[in-house]
């Protein structure tokens, strides 16, 4: 296994456009998050899943944006109608339950909202 | 007060100097600390994971926590100029997310 993998690496939208990330964890981890990071900041917790179940959804996490993992393998990160404060790094990061704070990270996707 | 502080720096220091990087966090609670280091651009990438207090020693890295002053801390010995990243300090929080801190820009010179 390679660590987690991230799709697309970069994408540019216009403002009020739909965006869809994907993210594919380590293979046997059980726990996948979500963070957001913002130039010169550290990552900010969005949401995580325990299996396919989303157990904790950071305040940051308007109603414009969804995240599921529907088998409890990959996992999907959609932002509505973008606005460009939404422009960031996501990343995904995957653990073991039995050891969650040893989070792995992907390489992130850099979105920007024009 | 933001729960882990971090000084952004940025910290310039010459070939084979030992760094010091710090972070405070404000909640006892806290059991679980993490150093990453991230590359321009790039996923951060897990260094070091300790429990409790006490040192930890990795190769030419060490982290150290001290829960009676809040107080961790990341020392690379020896550093080289391949050292030169963002290094961000993170704690476990109670929802099982990480909590980070702004990060800190070391720059190596040869």
């Amino acid at each position: 296994d390679t660590g987690v993998s991230q799709d697309p690496r970069h994408k540019i939208t216009k403002r009020g456009q739909n965006v869809t990330f994907r993210c594919d964890p380590i293979s046997e981890h059980n726990r996948l998050y979500w963070y957001r990071q913002t130039l010169g900041q550290g990552p900010e917790f969005l949401t995580y899943f325990q299996n396919e179940a989303q157990l904790e959804k950071s305040r940051l996490l308007s109603d414009r944006f969804s995240a599921e993992r529907p088998k409890g393998s990959f996992s999907t990160l959609e932002i509505q109608r973008t606005e460009q404060g939404d422009s960031a790094m996501y990343l995904c990061a995957s653990s073991l339950v039995t050891s969650s704070g040893e989070q792995y990270f992907g390489p992130g996707t850099r979105l920007t909202v024009t | 007060q933001k729960e882990v502080e971090q000084d952004p720096g940025p910290l310039s220091v010459p070939e084979g100097a030992i760094v010091s990087l710090n972070c405070t966090y404000s909640n006892s609670a806290f059991q679980y600390f993490m150093w990453y280091r991230q590359y321009s651009r790039k996923g951060p990438e897990l260094l070091m994971y300790t429990y409790s207090s006490g040192n930890k020693e990795d190769g030419r890295f060490t982290a150290q926590v001290d829960k009676s002053s809040k107080y961790i801390s990341l020392f690379i010995r020896d550093s080289q100029p391949s050292d030169s990243a963002t290094y961000l300090c993170a704690v476990e929080g109670s929802q099982g997310n990480l909590i980070f801190g702004k990060g800190t820009k070391l720059s190596v010179k040869p």
